[in-house]
């Protein structure tokens, strides 16, 4: 399956670096979402983006920043993070016409970070 | 608010037998609700849906129904296979919401 794709799959850094996530659809899709994954816990919406445009911000602190350039594209930068950060952080397309209830949302494969 | 909740995990199985992982949820609207799989070093796929009441959702063996009586929707399978190991994620989404609500996963390992 390589309809969404995320890079970098893994990923190390310190609580000064900046880093950035990446993920990319290949579906044609106008809705692009970021979700957390820790461990124990139940996925967590972070963030979604509509034709470009943010529309759900999930209380993320702002050390967590979107960017989303057009609807294939988004990014995730990373700065001053904290080790309780560390998890899978996954990201998401949908067709992005919500108002049917039909949307299905197809996953990336992940980029499992790791905050030391 | 809206939640799901799963069967809590590990779930251990042979080769063969019959599986429920049981799912219900709590939503302030009218769902539509999935069954997402995990395998090993992988993000989430769809697995089966279902978009209204006493719907079916069916995939690779696997079922869900859409009982609204009873808020749930169990995901089953008659006889499941090592390649079933995985963990499985039970969520709703409001209809006109783009939001998944997910439960916590149920971590599934079939033995041969």
């Amino acid at each position: 399956e390589t309809g969404v794709t995320q890079t970098p799959r893994h990923l190390v850094m310190g609580m000064t670096n900046k880093k950035s996530l990446k993920c990319e659809q290949h579906l044609g899709h106008n809705a692009m979402y970021w979700y957390k994954q820790s461990a124990k816990k139940p996925l967590e919406l972070m963030f979604v983006y509509n034709f470009k445009e943010q529309t759900e911000n999930n209380s993320v602190p702002s050390r967590f920043s979107p960017e989303c350039p057009n609807s294939s594209h988004l990014f995730l930068h990373l700065h001053t993070l904290q080790p309780e950060d560390s998890a899978l952080y996954l990201c998401a397309s949908s067709q992005g016409d919500s108002g049917r209830g039909q949307e299905t949302q197809y996953f990336g494969p992940g980029t499992r970070l790791l905050v030391l | 608010g809206d939640s799901v909740t799963q069967m809590e995990g590990p779930v251990t199985l042979s080769e063969e037998a019959c599986l429920t992982i049981n799912c219900t949820y709590t939503a302030t609207g009218y769902p539509s609700l999935f069954w997402y799989v995990q395998y090993p070093g992988e993000g989430l796929q769809l697995l089966l849906k279902a978009t209204k009441a006493d719907d079916k959702g069916s995939n690779k063996g696997f079922e869900a129904t859409y009982r609204k009586e009873t808020t749930s929707f169990h995901l089953e399978k008659g006889s499941v296979q090592v390649s079933d190991s995985a963990v499985y994620f039970c969520a709703l989404r409001i209809q006109g919401a783009q939001k998944l609500v997910f439960g916590q996963g149920t971590r599934l390992t079939i033995n041969p």
